[in-house]
């Protein structure tokens, strides 16, 4: 059963860039679609983008200008930065996995909750 | 692209069955769906993945309790025989080529 676990800083300051390695264990990372969803405290979620495990990618339009999502075969992670952040960026952020664009999500990581303050 | 509307509160008792939508927009009434569920602090966890024609797919180790119909432009998730930790927030997602989209969520009260 595939495992994912979401790592990377817990605060970030306002301005800098937020970085998050998603490590997928149990499972190739070849063959799927990767992708980052993020949650603000208190509220709903959000798709942020997806990668497919060859490299092709689509972002969110409303943060399309800020991210870049990628991936790395070799060590079965894939990885998202988020540039120019502020406190609206303030959220737990999932790595999780579909398997083709006809397909929801099916597996999700814990969640690491990133902080964007001074 | 796709627009998912879900109330944001129900409540049901205790034993009972609850049924909750998650309406497509117009003009995407046929499209699939993915019903998640997020117990309070933890992260979400995949439900089943649900069709215009009401056909579905559970994920692993789902208890019959939960199913999935459609009418129209609706997607329901029904539960039956709640049971306390089913007390939860339910999302619906779908897709189309290029993005993903989620529901705003229903809180879901055991009573």
């Amino acid at each position: 059963q595939v495992q994912l676990q979401e790592s990377g800083p817990g605060l970030v300051k306002p301005s800098e860039t937020l970085s998050l390695t998603c490590t997928v264990s149990g499972d190739s990372i070849g063959g799927y679609y990767w992708t980052w969803i993020r949650q603000p405290p208190g509220k709903g979620l959000e798709w942020i983008g997806h990668i497919y495990y060859t490299g092709t990618t689509n972002y969110n339009p409303s943060l399309k200008s800020r991210v870049t999502i990628s991936v790395d075969t070799s060590k079965n992670h894939f990885s998202l930065k988020l540039s120019s952040v502020t406190a609206a960026d303030t959220a737990v952020y999932y790595c999780a996995r579909f398997y083709t664009l006809i397909d929801g999500i099916d597996s999700w990581g814990q969640g690491t909750l990133v902080t964007v303050s001074s | 692209q796709p627009v998912l509307t879900q109330s944001s509160s129900a409540s049901a008792s205790l034993g009972s069955s609850v049924k909750l939508t998650c309406t497509l927009s117009s003009g995407h009434s046929g499209y699939i769906i993915a019903w998640h569920q997020q117990q309070p602090g933890k992260a979400p966890r995949y439900l089943m993945k649900l069709e215009g024609s009401g056909s579905y797919n559970k994920g692993s180790g789902l208890p019959d309790r939960f199913s999935g119909s459609s009418s129209g432009a609706d997607r329901y998730l029904t539960i039956s025989n709640l049971q306390s930790e089913d007390e939860a927030d339910y999302y619906c997602e779908t897709w189309d080529s290029n993005t993903r989209v989620f529901g705003g969520g229903t809180k879901l009260t055991v009573l």
